[in-house]
């Protein structure tokens, strides 16, 4: 199993500034998600972050809208840009090894309301 | 493309009575499937896998599900709801071979009522 740890665990924001949310595990892990958990509804994929290499975003998710590094192997950014209300959502990290048939372990999430 | 559908976005459970939670999974081969849990302002913590080994599979807190490839479901069951069982719990699907990436369905909200 792995311990993650998210910073901040809430904020409010405003209209067209930016939030870098922080995730940290307690152990090396192969590949870090990001998910989006708008109110209401499911988890959505926002990309895969390995390290050393760029992450993969999935439809509907951009770069430039949210950055992503991972500078090791035990941490990894996700930044919302030029936010609108519509970005509050609760935001999750998570970890796995690669393999299909393997866990994902959570962090607490990040919940984020925009003005 | 695969997808997953959980019927029913809000279940309500006597204490002491029998929880299922459908899911239900489209999918060119058959899926990985997970079963995870969400307690109010936490993380997800997987409550059991499906992984093509037996097609019963238990979990932890008393929860079990059953993989049925003929009719494309994998229904989360405990015999006798507790209080703590109230949560919402979301099946999700991973593809082999197609790395650790998960779909979610949209979720059940479990209420366990005295």
């Amino acid at each position: 199993s792995a311990v993650i740890s998210q910073k901040p665990s809430r904020d409010i924001c405003q209209r067209g500034t930016s939030l870098t949310i922080q995730c940290q595990v307690d152990s090396q892990v192969t590949m870090m998600f990001w998910y989006r958990q708008q109110p209401g509804q499911s988890l959505t994929l926002i990309a895969t972050a390995n390290q050393g290499s760029e992450a993969t975003y999935e439809s509907g998710f951009v770069i430039d809208k949210f950055p992503i590094s991972r500078p090791n192997l035990t941490f990894s950014t996700l930044t919302v840009s030029n936010m609108s209300p519509e970005d509050s959502s609760i935001y999750l990290c998570s970890v796995g090894r690669g393999a299909s048939t393997d866990t994902q372990y959570f962090g607490p999430g990040t919940r984020l309301t925009v003005l | 493309a695969q997808s997953v559908t959980q019927l029913g976005s809000h279940v309500s459970v006597s204490e002491g009575a029998l929880v299922l939670l459908r899911c239900n999974y489209s999918s060119s081969v058959p899926p990985y499937l997970f079963w995870y849990v969400q307690y109010p302002n936490q993380g997800l913590q997987l409550l059991l896998k499906y992984t093509s080994a037996a097609t019963l599979v238990k979990g932890i807190n008393g929860f079990e599900a059953e993989f049925k490839k003929s009719e494309t479901s994998f229904h989360l069951t405990k015999p006798s709801a507790h209080m703590s069982d109230a949560a919402e719990y979301f099946c999700a699907v991973s593809e082999p071979g197609g790395g650790n990436k998960l779909t979610f369905g949209t979720g059940t909200q479990l209420k366990v009522e005295l």
